[in-house]
């Protein structure tokens, strides 16, 4: 089945104890990219990548590092989380980052920040 | 910067009956746009989308949406709804960000089919 899985779903954790959230495509896709949600501000990009080894910053990348060294895999790296990252994360990928494809949604990770 | 506005934050509707939700953006140079359902603890899924070609656009799951480029908008219909299609509904727009397309989401609406 064609899926984008990301762990932990949930997780709760304290002010300054580094976290990575996965995230893995099974479907061969170049493009991938994270998203944070929050009430009322819908999707905002964190990073994105356009294949192997290149990344690049969204709209909202202070806080946050990624890589991508394997197609399949594009990690979120929160190194001294704070509790304003407290929010639902989202990783996407798609076929190509042309912007003419449709994404693929993984099930969301809710982080709570202590 | 590109930005997207979905105009109603909640929408309540009876079941069996219209609706539409609204999505407004600000460039409409050289634009895709979209419209993704999100279900209750699930991801985004893909409704409909429009590239080119016919400003109709028809999805999945009985929706539709018009692209108006004098407008702006993309608005999304459905003639009839169900209780199954109570989800939160995300309009995003593709667009030119220097020489790499963007892909800007808006804030949401909460679509509620009331019984």
């Amino acid at each position: 089945e064609a899926q984008v899985t990301q762990n932990p779903r949930y997780l709760i954790t304290v002010t300054g104890k580094k976290l990575t959230v996965t995230c893995s495509q099974n479907m061969n896709h170049e493009y991938m990219s994270w998203y944070r949600q929050d009430p009322g501000l819908g999707l905002r990009q964190i990073y994105y990548s356009m294949n192997v080894e290149v990344t690049d910053k969204g709209d909202v990348p202070e806080g946050y590092k990624v890589s991508r060294k394997e197609k399949r895999n594009f990690p979120l790296i929160l190194e001294s989380p704070s509790p304003n990252q407290t929010s639902l994360y989202f990783c996407a990928s798609a076929r190509r980052g042309d912007g003419t494809g449709e994404l693929f949604f993984g099930e969301g990770s809710r982080l709570t920040v202590l | 910067a590109q930005s997207v506005t979905q105009l109603d934050s909640q929408v309540p509707v009876f079941e069996e009956a219209p609706v539409e939700l609204r999505c407004n953006y600000s460039s409409s140079v050289s634009v895709y746009l979209f419209w993704y359902v999100q279900y209750p603890n699930q991801g985004l899924q893909l409704l409909l989308k429009y590239l080119s070609g016919s400003t109709l656009v028809k999805g999945i799951n009985g929706f539709e949406a018009e692209f108006n480029k004098s407008q702006t908008s993309f608005h999304l219909r459905k003639p009839s709804v169900h209780i199954s299609d109570t989800a939160e509904y995300f309009c995003a727009v593709s667009a030119y960000s220097g020489s790499a397309r963007q892909l800007t989401f808006g804030s949401g609406t909460q679509l509620t089919v009331l019984p």
